[in-house]
């Protein structure tokens, strides 16, 4: 079974910018998370979707965008690119949609903003 | 404000020997913590959970460790081998929140052949 896949990898940007990432879950996934990694802050979740509804949604400024498309791949927007927003975004995804189940991750996309 | 703490950043561990990673958090509503092993450039992978009526749960080499009192868990490895040398995350969930999950900023450990 193919595990989660995020795209771009890389991904550079200058200030201003918008930017749109793209994760694809596990076949059969219907839930899709993202967190923002930074050095010394872990990973902190940005939203959630499941059956293209977003269900939770951390304390993030609303440039942070997403959404989730029928065959579950979500994406995520981020406008106007601050300096700050140099991370690495990880998706993760998990099969059911009540209770707790096991999230998979999938590599990131490392952003950088210039 | 971080309610989920991993004050180590780094722990280094002789080949064969106990590692212990610790981690603290704030949140008495959190009813599950887990944690997360990260190697560069791949996601995290789950490790080893507990649930908060719990208080030790094994599996294999790890074992983890949770004081309610105290709101402490804490991830030992028995024994450890280099192969283990990665970022390990602890992470939390609140209550009634499936999904969204708590992390620490995470320990580097270093196992040392």
């Amino acid at each position: 079974k193919a595990g989660v896949t995020q795209t771009p990898r890389y991904l550079i940007k200058t200030r201003g910018q918008q930017v749109t990432l793209s994760c694809s879950p596990i076949s059969g996934h219907r839930s899709v998370s993202w967190y923002q990694q930074t050095p010394g802050q872990g990973l902190q979740f940005l939203f959630e979707y499941f059956s293209e509804t977003q269900r939770n949604k951390g304390n993030f400024p609303g440039r942070f965008s997403g959404r989730q498309f029928s065959n579950s791949r979500s994406e995520m927007n981020v406008s106007t690119l601050e300096l700050g927003d140099s991370a690495l975004y990880l998706c993760a995804s998990s099969s059911t949609g009540t209770g707790w189940d096991e999230q998979y991750f999938g590599p990131g996309t490392r952003l950088t903003v210039t | 404000d971080q309610q989920v703490k991993q004050n180590s950043p780094s722990l280094s561990v002789q080949e064969g020997r106990i590692s212990i990673l610790n981690c603290d958090y704030t949140n008495s509503m959190f009813d599950y913590f887990l944690w997360y092993k990260k190697y560069p450039a791949e996601g995290p992978t789950f490790l080893i959970s507990i649930s908060s009526i719990k208080d030790k749960n094994e599996d294999g080499r790890f074992t983890v460790f949770l004081n309610k009192s105290a709101k402490h868990l804490s991830l030992h490895i028995v024994p450890s081998q280099p192969g283990d040398s990665a970022v390990y995350f602890c992470a939390a969930k609140l209550t009634g929140s499936a999904r969204q999950l708590t992390f620490g900023s995470g320990t580097q450990l270093t196992v040392l052949p």
